[in-house]
Order: C-alpha cells, then structure tokens, then sequence
C-alpha cells in the first residue's frame, strides 16, 4: 500500500482556537487529496479535497497541498466540541485511481 | 451527494462460515467499488477495487480465495468472507467513486463483522 503518514494524536486544543493536521505522502504520483472526518463506528465523512498546491478554504476548514514536500495540511478554524473525530488524510493515485487513507489523526475539543 | 448502502450493517457469525456483505450504489452508478477493512483503532485498508464486469484486483497481501468480490452490475457489488475466522472480525467498509473518475468518494456506512 501506498504510505501516508499521520500523526496518531490525540490533539488537543481548546474551544475556538485552531486545530492543525498534519499528512505526508510517499507517491510522487499522488493526483488528488482529501481530508476525511470519521466518529468512531461510522464511515468517513468527507470535509473537503484539494488537487492543486496552495490553500483551498471551505467555511472554518482550510487545505493546504505542497506537492514538492509531498505534504498536506488541514487546518480547522474555530474549532467546536463537535469537531472531535479522528480525521483521515487520503489520497488518490494517478494510475489506478486508488485511494489509499493515513492511520487518522484523533482531535479533541475541549469545552 | 450520492448514496451508497451496505447490507447488513451487523453480522456475528461461528467460525467456519461464510458472510456475504452487499454494497449499492443507490442513485448513480458505479463501474468501480472499493472495499476496505478497518481495524479497531486503525485506517482504512483497501482490500480490493471491484470492476463491473471483471475480475476484482486485489491488494497485496490480499487473499484472493479468502477474500471474494463479485460486482454483478453497475450498482452492486458483493464481497464473500469464506470460512471466516475471528481474526477476520473487523469493519468493512465499501466505497464508491463519481462516475467518470471524480475527485469524490462514497463511502457505505460499514458492516461490523463479528465472528466467534
């Protein structure tokens, strides 16, 4: 499988403040990027993607790709006691339009 | 967005046995279904790509004769847990990719597999 690295967590910030999220990947040949919020016994929800480098804001979430250190960013802005998910980095190859999914970051937001 | 559904959601079964878990795609159709395990406290390992049509490409390490899918039309696709173990307990999850390649998938909402 494909390696994509995340921080396991727990990441721990307060109501309002910022939660930054952290992917690298290992496929130079990574076409497209998503971010994947999962409550524990559900499937992913998808937040958002991103397939170009640079920022992609989506209302209190923003992604960040850099391609030439093959690394992407989820940064939630505000964030809400409702936020605490583990959050899955994903991406999508080239060839064979796979999608292969980072170990998830877990997020608590603390009231 | 579009709709995908797996049945049944919860199965226990004695070991030795077969499971069939069914994926749908409920208002759009799917040429390509994935389908994943998920251990608890773990990612998403993609098992399989299910090709409508033909034969499923399997991820390695992967077993083909455990492990089988059949995607018998554009809008299901079956995976079969033969002589299932309890090492195979685990969350297996399908999903489906927008038609034409899209940048999104649909993820089924999973079938916890429990097996004595």
């Amino acid at each position: 499988q494909k390696e994509v690295e995340q921080n396991s967590g727990p990441l721990s910030v307060p109501e309002g403040a910022i939660a930054s999220l952290n992917c690298t990947y290992s496929d130079r040949g990574s076409q497209s990027f998503f971010w994947y919020r999962q409550y524990s016994g559900k499937s992913p929800e998808l937040i958002m993607f991103i397939y170009s480098n640079g920022d992609k804001e989506d209302g209190r979430f923003t992604a960040q790709l850099n391609k030439a250190s093959q690394y992407v960013s989820l940064l939630i802005r505000d964030s809400q006691p409702s936020d605490s998910a583990t959050y899955l980095c994903a991406v999508r190859t080239y060839n064979f339009n796979k999608f292969y999914f980072g170990s998830g970051t877990k997020l608590n937001v603390k009231p | 967005g579009a709709v995908v559904s797996q049945h049944p959601s919860r199965v226990i079964c004695k070991s030795g046995t077969s499971v069939k878990i069914e994926c749908r795609s409920l208002d759009f159709q799917a040429t390509t279904m994935f389908w994943y395990r998920q251990f608890p406290k773990k990612s998403l390992m993609l098992m399989a790509t299910s090709n409508e049509g033909s034969k499923a490409t399997y991820e390695q390490g992967v077993e083909k004769d455990k492990f089988l899918i059949n995607h018998a039309s554009l809008t299901l696709s079956t995976l079969t847990v033969t002589s299932a173990h309890p090492e195979d307990s685990s969350f297996y999850i399908c999903s489906a990719p927008t038609s034409g390649g899209g940048n999104e998938q649909f993820f089924g909402p999973g079938t916890r597999l429990t097996v004595l």
